[in-house]
């Protein structure tokens, strides 16, 4: 089967750096996905890695380590409008199978 | 582009009640997905479809169905509802690759069942 670990909940100020990490276990790996989620809404895409390394895409980063089953979203100028969920998900089988995400509060 | 739909946006059912839950995509998706997510959860998937004619199970798929009508329409059907299905349901499709992997969702459809 496959599983996913991330953090339940994490805080933050304005302005700062915060780093959501998530492992996994699954069979036919294509690659590490995260989604965000506001309170009452849909998840929408925010990065895919499919290889090894750090991808980029304006304040959010994302690293896979295949051979450690490991990934982390990287959110730098935290800003209010941040707070909300971040799901990790693997693609396996032709199936996208989320963990149960990290709850981000930005504080002022 | 609408992207994907759902309807209803909302239901109630009493306990037994059948119902049928609508989506449809206008991306010329293949593979389409129906999620439920309860409070303060991750999305399970309930069943999947990686192309037009064909169904999967997902990770919960007792007391639901699935028909893929057509490339844009997947549909999911409670026979029986239960108070265990309440939960908000969202549909959703993608077309990956090896390089690139996006799942674009409709906007969910609350279900309470009583």
């Amino acid at each position: 089967g496959q599983s996913l670990e991330q953090p339940s909940e994490v805080t933050a100020v304005e302005g700062a750096i915060v780093q959501i990490n998530c492992t996994y276990q699954t069979s036919g790996f294509y690659g590490l996905s995260w989604y965000q989620q506001h309170d009452g809404g849909a998840p929408t895409f925010l990065s895919y890695n499919a290889l090894d390394g750090l991808e980029e895409t304006g304040r959010f980063s994302s690293f896979l380590s295949r051979s450690d089953s490991y990934g982390y979203l990287l959110l730098q100028e935290l800003q209010m409008k941040d707070s909300a969920s971040y799901f990790c998900a693997v693609r396996s089988r032709g199936k996208l199978i989320f963990g149960q995400g990290t709850e981000l509060s930005v504080k002022p | 582009n609408a992207g994907v739909t759902q309807t209803p946006k909302f239901q109630v059912l009493k306990t037994g009640q059948s119902m049928t839950l609508q989506c449809a995509q206008d991306m010329n998706h293949n593979s389409m997905y129906w999620y439920r997510q309860d409070p303060g959860m991750g999305l399970r998937l309930i069943y999947y479809s990686a192309s037009e004619g064909t169904t999967d199970k997902g990770e919960v798929p007792n007391g639901y169905n699935v028909s893929r009508l057509n490339k844009r329409e997947f549909s999911l059907r409670l026979e029986s509802a239960a108070p265990s299905q309440t939960s908000v349901y969202f549909c959703a499709s993608s077309e990956w690759r090896e390089r690139t992997d996006t799942q674009y969702f409709g906007p969910g459809t609350r279900l309470t069942v009583l």
